[in-house]
């Protein structure tokens, strides 16, 4: 069954250090999205890409963050200066359309 | 008012037990209504979503959609310790606008055998 695969799965960095959260979207899916869960909280939208451009972003994702579909495979999150609070599971998710979005198992970002 | 209400929980029910999971809203553009599990420290999972109002069933899981009260729900039933996870509901619309699904906070389900 095809599924969404993100790496690293727990990504270790010091505050102020740049990070790239790296995803595989399902293949013939056409909308992208990266969302965020801190710890204990719900699952906050940060961005969507469709057609190689970014479609819609959240307040969260500001000028630290970034995205991009460098190939016909790979979706990528950089965060440019890390920050204490950006410690959360980032989640990539792909869908078709407007319907189903399918998630990736998530990538733990510590910042320290 | 958020645009998307859900009772955190947590549920705790026994073993065997039917389950009701429910949600409110407030945007009456929603269409697209989906379910999914989330157990500790992993992704959401798809359950279930339907279109537009009425039921879907799959397996031991229906899934209800009120869109005259902005009322959704999620019914497990023959509930097994396996289905103890977090539920979260999340609704976009058809058309227009943002497509991006809007999640609840999503509600703790203890199922104990």
């Amino acid at each position: 069954e095809p599924e969404v695969t993100q790496t690293p799965s727990h990504q270790v960095t010091q505050m102020g250090q740049e990070v790239i959260l790296r995803c595989v979207p399902i293949s013939n899916h056409l909308y992208f999205y990266w969302y965020r869960q801190i710890l204990g909280q719900k699952v906050e939208f940060l961005v969507s890409f469709y057609n190689n451009e970014i479609s819609e972003k959240s307040e969260i994702f500001d000028d630290q963050f970034s995205v991009e579909r460098p190939d016909g495979s790979n979706f990528t999150l950089k965060i440019r200066s890390t920050k204490l609070e950006d410690s959360a599971m980032y989640f990539c998710a792909s869908s078709i359309v407007n319907t189903e979005a399918f998630f990736g198992q998530g990538t733990r970002l510590t910042v320290v | 008012q958020k645009e998307v209400e859900q009772d955190p929980g947590p549920l705790s029910v026994p073993e065997g037990a039917i389950v009701s999971l429910n949600c409110t809203y407030s945007n009456s553009a929603f269409q697209y209504f989906m379910w999914y599990r989330q157990y500790s420290r992993k992704g959401p999972e798809l359950l279930m979503y339907t279109y537009s109002s009425g039921n879907k069933e799959d397996g031991r899981f229906t899934a209800q959609v009120d869109k005259s009260s902005k009322y959704i729900s999620l019914f497990i039933r023959d509930s097994q310790p396996s289905d103890s996870a977090t539920y979260l509901c999340a609704m976009s619309p058809a058309s227009g606008g943002s497509y991006i699904p809007t999640f609840g906070r999503g509600t703790s389900l203890i199922v104990h055998p």
